[in-house]
C-alpha cells in the first residue's frame, strides 16, 4: 500500500473526450505532484502544488489542466488530447514541495491512452 | 540545471549474479541522490538516498549505492540478484538545497533476472 493512490488505473479516450484523473494521499502530505512517464524517457514534471497552491507548471499544454481542491486530492482534467499524451501518469506527494530531504511517494499511476 | 544519465537501458542477469546498474549526474553544487524502484505493475517507490556522511549507503533488499563525487556518479549495487528483482530501476538527484520539486530523474534501467 503506497499512501497515494490514483484512478482510474487505466484509461482509454478519444481526442474529443473530456476525462479527468483523480489522486488521492492518505498520508498528511501537504505538496502534491503530476509526472509523464513515457517509455525510455525520464519521469517528465507536470505540476506542483503545495499547500493547494500552484507553484510549478513546467510548460504543460493547456489541454491538461489541474485542480487541486484540499491537500489530500489532486486531479489532472484531460480535454482534445493527442495521441502523444498516451503515457503513465503518476501522482506524488510530499510533506512540502519546499523540503528537499524527503523522498516523494508515488500512486500506481494511470495507462493513459489516446485513441 | 541538473542531469541525471542511466547508461544502461536494459539489463539481463540469471539469479545469483552481481548488479551494478550506473548513474552519473551533472551538476556543479552538492546534491541529494535517490534511487527508485518500480517493479512490474507497481508504483514506484524508493530503493535508497544519499544526503550526506557516509558515501555508501545502504537500502532496502540488499541494494547499495556509492556516491563518489569525483565521477559524479551514484550507481547502485548487489551482490546477488533474485528473480524478484526484475523492476525498472530509476536514479534521480537534486541540488542539496534545492526543493523536492527539483528532483531529476533519469530514463531508467529495465533489469530482467532470469531464474
Amino acid at each position: 500500500e503506497t499512501g497515494v493512490t490514483q484512478t482510474p488505473r487505466h484509461l482509454v479516450m478519444g481526442m474529443t473526450n473530456k476525462k479527468s484523473l483523480k489522486c488521492e494521499q492518505h498520508l498528511g502530505h501537504n505538496a502534491m505532484y503530476w509526472y509523464k512517464q513515457s517509455a525510455k524517457k525520464p519521469l517528465e514534471l507536470m505540476f506542483v502544488y503545495n499547500f493547494k497552491e500552484q507553484t510549478e507548471n513546467n510548460s504543460v499544454p493547456s489541454r491538461f489542466s489541474p485542480e487541486c481542491p484540499n491537500s489530500s486530492h489532486l486531479f489532472l482534467h484531460l480535454h482534445t488530447l493527442q495521441p502523444e499524451d498516451s503515457a503513465l501518469y503518476l501522482c506524488a506527494s510530499s510533506p512540502w514541495a519546499g523540503q528537499g530531504n524527503s523522498p516523494l511517494h508515488f500512486g500506481n499511476g494511470t495507462r493513459l491512452t489516446v485513441t | 540545471a541538473q542531469s541525471v544519465s542511466q547508461h544502461n537501458h536494459h539489463v539481463i542477469l540469471s539469479e545469483a549474479a552481481s548488479l551494478e546498474l550506473g548513474c552519473n549526474y551533472s551538476y556543479g553544487g552538492t546534491v541529494n541522490l535517490f534511487w527508485y524502484v518500480q517493479y512490474p505493475g507497481q508504483h514506484l517507490q524508493l530503493l535508497l538516498k544519499y544526503f550526506s556522511g557516509d558515501p555508501l549507503v545502504k537500502g532496502i533488499k540488499g541494494f547499495e549505492a556509492e556516491f563518489i563525487k569525483s565521477k559524479f556518479s551514484f550507481n547502485l549495487r548487489k551482490p546477488s540478484v533474485q528473480w524478484s528483482d526484475t523492476a525498472e530501476y530509476f536514479c534521480a538527484v537534486k541540488p542539496s538545497s534545492g526543493s523536492a520539486r527539483q528532483l531529476t530523474f533519469g530514463s531508467g534501467t529495465q533489469l530482467t533476472v532470469l531464474p
